[in-house]
C-alpha cells in the first residue's frame, strides 16, 4: 500500500523567509509518481510539479524548488523568499504506475498549513 | 489552458436525499476522477473512471455512491441516500494519459442536513 506522511502540520514565516516543506512516502513499486498540490483559502487544487521516480534531478521554477532523494524516500519543496500569496495548505501526493487501463489513483499526505506573515 | 469545470459549486440538501455532482473533464482527457475532503483534511480517493468504466475504487465508494458519464463531456457523481458524513468538498479530476497531471476542478461543497 501506498502513503504520505507530511509530517507538519503547520508553519508560520514571516514574508522573505525562504520554508521547506517536508513529504515522506512509501511505496512498493519501483515506478511511481509524485506531486505536489497547493489548495489556496479559495478551495482550489492547483498542480504544481509531477516527478517520476527514476528522474532524481531537483527541479526549480522560479521561487520554487524541489529535492526528490529516493534514498530516504523523500520529496520536500522549498519557497524562497516567501510571500503571503504563498499562504496555503501544501499536498504531497503518490501515484503508482498501475498500468494503461487502471486509475493510477493519488493518494494525498495531510498536507501542510503554510502561513506567510507580512 | 483547458480547465475542469464542475457544477453546482455549492449544494446544499437534506440527509436521506439524493445529490449528483457534475464535472466536464477537459475534452482530450482519458482518465477521471472524484476524490472528496472532509472539512480540514487531506483529500481521499474515490473513484477511477476509464474507457466508459470504473477502473478502481476506494473503501469509501460503496453502493450509495454511482458514477456516469452519459455523454462525451459530462461525467457525474451520485449520491443515492446521502448521510450526514458525506458533507465534504468533492473534486473532479481528469488526466490525459496514464502518467499524465491529474488536473482538478474548482469542487463542489456538498453540506447534508
Amino acid at each position: 500500500a501506498q502513503k504520505v506522511t507530511q509530517a507538519q502540520t503547520e508553519i508560520s514565516v514571516v514574508e522573505k523567509e525562504d520554508v521547506t516543506l517536508d513529504c515522506v512516502y512509501e511505496t512498493r513499486d519501483t515506478t511511481y509518481y509524485l506531486f505536489w498540490y497547493k489548495q489556496p483559502p479559495s478551495g482550489e487544487l492547483v498542480f504544481l510539479i509531477r516527478r517520476n521516480s527514476f528522474d532524481e534531478q531537483n527541479e526549480i521554477s522560479g521561487r520554487y524548488s524541489w529535492n526528490f532523494q529516493k534514498s530516504t524516500s523523500s520529496f520536500n519543496f522549498t519557497i524562497t523568499a516567501s510571500q503571503v500569496v504563498d499562504s496555503a495548505v501544501y499536498f504531497c501526493a503518490l501515484s503508482e504506475a498501475l498500468g494503461e487501463t487502471s486509475g493510477s489513483r493519488l493518494t494525498f499526505g495531510e498536507g501542510t498549513q503554510l502561513t506567510v506573515n507580512p | 489552458e483547458p480547465e475542469v469545470t464542475q457544477t453546482p459549486s455549492h449544494q446544499v440538501t437534506q440527509m436521506g436525499q439524493e445529490v449528483i455532482l457534475r464535472c466536464v473533464p477537459i475534452s482530450n482527457h482519458l482518465y477521471f476522477y472524484w476524490y472528496r475532503q472532509i472539512l480540514g483534511q487531506k483529500v481521499e480517493f474515490l473513484v477511477s473512471f476509464y474507457n466508459n468504466e470504473i477502473s478502481e475504487k476506494s473503501e469509501i465508494f460503496d453502493d450509495q455512491f454511482s458514477v456516469e458519464r452519459p455523454d462525451g463531456s459530462n461525467f457525474t457523481l451520485k449520491i443515492r441516500s446521502t448521510k450526514l458524513e458525506d458533507s465534504a468538498m468533492y473534486f473532479c479530476a481528469s488526466r490525459q494519459q496514464d502518467r499524465g497531471k491529474s488536473l482538478f476542478g474548482p469542487g463542489t461543497r456538498l453540506t447534508v442536513t
